[in-house]
């Protein structure tokens, strides 16, 4: 596609249920990264996607938080048990080598955990 | 400046002149940055970028300045229009080989006509 493409672009759910977030990247780029940007907050590193090699999961802030990369494209972001601290936007983005250079990011989806 | 939750730092400036956005970053080795605009409901947007070995870089009508002595990243855009009011955040890569990119709180700059 023309950008990075996320779905869905809000998310309303229940404390304790458990959601997904689907990022399409930029064909062609190699590279995949999701953040977490609180109301009014810079931009939270959570994990990293780079072709076969193992991800950088450094990021996710526990184990209810969980990433796969499918067939090194589309990328989903779970969370389990949903908590209110967990209401963020959720930001994929993507590069074409994953080296110094610029990332493209989606327009995000809106997280509410009511 | 720093930012605390929801008050972000406003830069107001008048349409037509020159805006400058200052960021203080946090780690000597970071090797690669970056400025981002982000406008409501929007991802960010990539605006210019700075590798360690420069000291300035110039886009269209953008400039930025990149003092590692004080480890100080500056942006500077000429002739500001309203289109220029959004929220601007700059981005450090600590990590090298990727971009696990570190970013500030921002800074909001409001365009008046």
């Amino acid at each position: 596609g023309a950008g990075v493409s996320q779905s869905p672009s809000n998310k309303v759910t229940e404390k304790g249920k458990d959601v997904e977030l689907r990022c399409d990247p930029i064909s062609g780029h190699t590279a995949l990264y999701w953040y977490r940007q609180s109301l009014g907050q810079g931009l939270e590193f959570l994990i990293y996607f780079q072709g076969n090699s193992a991800p950088d999961k450094s990021g996710l802030p526990s184990d209810r938080f969980s990433a796969e990369r499918t067939g090194g494209s589309v990328s989903t972001l779970t969370i389990q048990r949903t908590q209110q601290e967990d209401s963020a936007v959720y930001l994929c983005a993507s590069s074409i080598r994953g080296g110094n250079e610029k990332l493209f990011f989606g327009s995000g989806t809106q997280l509410s955990v009511l | 400046g720093e930012s605390v939750g929801l008050h972000l730092p406003t830069l107001s400036v008048q349409e037509g002149d020159n805006s400058i956005i200052n960021c203080a970053y946090s780690n000597s080795a970071s090797d690669y940055f970056i400025w981002y605009k982000q406008e409501s409901g929007k991802g960010p947007q990539f605006i210019i970028d700075i590798r360690s070995n420069m000291d300035k870089r110039q886009g269209q009508r953008v400039t930025v300045l990149l003092n590692k002595t004080v480890k100080h990243l500056s942006l500077q855009i000429a002739a500001t229009q309203p289109g220029d009011s959004a929220v601007y955040f700059c981005a450090e890569n600590i990590a090298g080989g990727y971009n696990k990119l570190i970013f500030g709180a921002g800074t909001r700059l409001a365009v008046h006509p």
